[in-house]
């Protein structure tokens, strides 16, 4: 069953504290993404990743960093959560051969809210 | 640089009416580009509902369909006859058919509500 979870699906965080976004998928793709939607504008890419241990920084790095140790877990770390950090954040998978046909496979977002 | 605009939403169509939900974009560097319409349906993550890769072709999935247009850099989705199962989020995007490293850019998405 091809999917692409995220966990947790809703969270609220003071400003300063350390929030941790995961990301799975199980069809092996070996691309992953972090994106994050804020009302207005389109999704803009974080962070992508080519494989374990091969990550590279998106359109908006600042603020984020990234984890992934196994093929099918990507995490989104932010340390000391600011409150322009406030969005919907869309983790999405493909597999490298398909990154001309634009294939991607989304989950279905986390709605971070940082007080 | 490389941008996509699309229909500022929402957008409220009566079932069986005929929609069209207008994108735009500019490629200043980026030779071939790719074009997309993705679709997000309430609580669901965001999946490809049609692509177009040559300018001129048209594309076309669950009675949806959007045309290449390279002189006017548009790709206007369109339905015949809108069904209340159609209201969603729909995104329209832009990739690189030669150098993309797998990244897409995407307009703000547009809101299509159906009322029955």
């Amino acid at each position: 069953d091809m999917k692409v979870t995220q966990m947790p699906r809703y969270l609220i965080k003071r400003m300063g504290e350390n929030v941790l976004l995961e990301c799975g998928q199980d069809m092996s793709h070996e691309t992953m993404y972090w994106y994050r939607q804020d009302p207005g504008l389109g999704l803009q890419l974080i962070y992508i990743s080519y494989d374990v241990d091969s990550n590279s920084e998106g359109d908006i790095p600042k603020g984020y960093r990234v984890s992934r140790k196994k093929r099918e877990h990507f995490s989104l770390i932010l340390d000391s959560a600011k409150t322009n950090q406030t969005s919907v954040y869309f983790c999405a998978s493909s597999f490298s051969r398909d990154w001309g046909s634009g294939e991607q496979y989304f989950g279905p977002g986390t709605r971070l809210t940082v007080l | 640089g490389d941008s996509v605009t699309q229909t500022e939403g929402p957008v409220t169509v009566s079932e069986s009416e005929s929609l069209i939900i207008n994108c735009t974009y500019s490629a200043t560097s980026i030779a071939y580009p790719n074009l997309f319409w993705y679709v997000r349906y309430p609580g669901e993550g965001l999946q490809l509902l049609l692509k177009v890769i040559t300018a001129g072709q048209k594309g076309s999935s669950r009675g949806f369909e959007a045309t290449y247009n390279k002189e006017t850099t548009s790709f206007h989705l369109q339905k015949a006859s809108v069904q209340e199962s159609d209201s969603a989020v729909y995104y329209c995007a832009l990739g690189d058919q030669d150098y993309n490293q797998g990244k897409l850019i995407f307009g703000q998405g547009t809101k299509l509500s159906i009322k029955p």
